[in-house]
């Protein structure tokens, strides 16, 4: 099992300009979620999704920030325009339990530098 | 309502000594906790969970904890420390029913084993 895979590891981009975050959860895992962690707020949950829908994005900090799963293979997190103030470490994770006993599977994240 | 809290933002062993991470929960009726282990530039890994049963949980590399109805906390332990135990470290907490599946993660606290 590969773990949750996400892509880019690193991104560095300017201002204004589009990003897209993706991953790929681990194969029969029907939840996933995406987080932000920054020094200031530790780690917050933007989204997440069960089935490929998305359930609770009430952590989205704005419309500039969307996500999407087309498939149950398949997320991304777009930000546009981006600004200096979404740099963060974005991470993906995956479960499989409904119930909430089984604990999450995160991916290695992707770190975001916005000059 | 659910939340955690980690009152340490940091702990500092000498290497060799016992380790103690605190973790206090609050939940209207039974919890699942959970911790988790963060090395630099990795994502958050599953150590240990609670979930019914015995009260004193074993976890991956050497780590315990002790799940405590009465004082509402969950402190992770480890006999000897080992300067590779230095990490960023999360407890987290979901209620057992109703509410939503979301776990509730606290700031985490920073780890350092001295050699």
């Amino acid at each position: 099992d590969a773990g949750v895979i996400q892509s880019p590891r690193h991104e560095v981009t300017e201002m204004g300009q589009e990003v897209t975050l993706r991953c790929k959860p681990i194969s029969g895992h029907d939840y996933l979620f995406w987080y932000r962690q920054t020094m200031m707020r530790g780690l917050e949950l933007l989204i997440y999704f069960n089935n490929n829908v998305p359930i609770d994005d009430s952590g989205m900090p704005e419309d500039r920030f969307s996500a999407k799963m087309p498939n149950a293979s398949f997320s991304t997190l777009k930000i546009q325009p981006s600004e200096p103030r979404d740099s963060a470490v974005y991470f993906c994770a995956s479960t499989a339990t409904p119930e909430g006993r089984s604990p999450l599977h995160f991916g290695n994240g992707t770190r975001l530098t916005v000059t | 309502a659910q939340s955690v809290a980690q009152p340490e933002d940091q702990v500092n062993v000498a290497e060799g000594n016992p380790l103690t991470v605190k973790c206090t929960y609050s939940v209207s009726g039974n919890p699942y906790l959970f911790w988790y282990v963060q090395y630099p530039n990795r994502g958050l890994q599953f150590l240990l969970k609670y979930i019914t049963g015995d009260n004193l949980v074993k976890g991956s590399y050497g780590f315990e904890a002790e799940f405590n109805k009465s004082q509402t906390s969950f402190h992770l332990k480890k006999p000897s420390a080992l300067v590779s135990d230095s990490a960023l470290y999360f407890c987290a907490v979901r209620e057992t029913s109703g509410g939503s599946y979301i776990p509730t993660f606290g700031r985490g606290t920073s780890l350092i084993v001295h050699p």
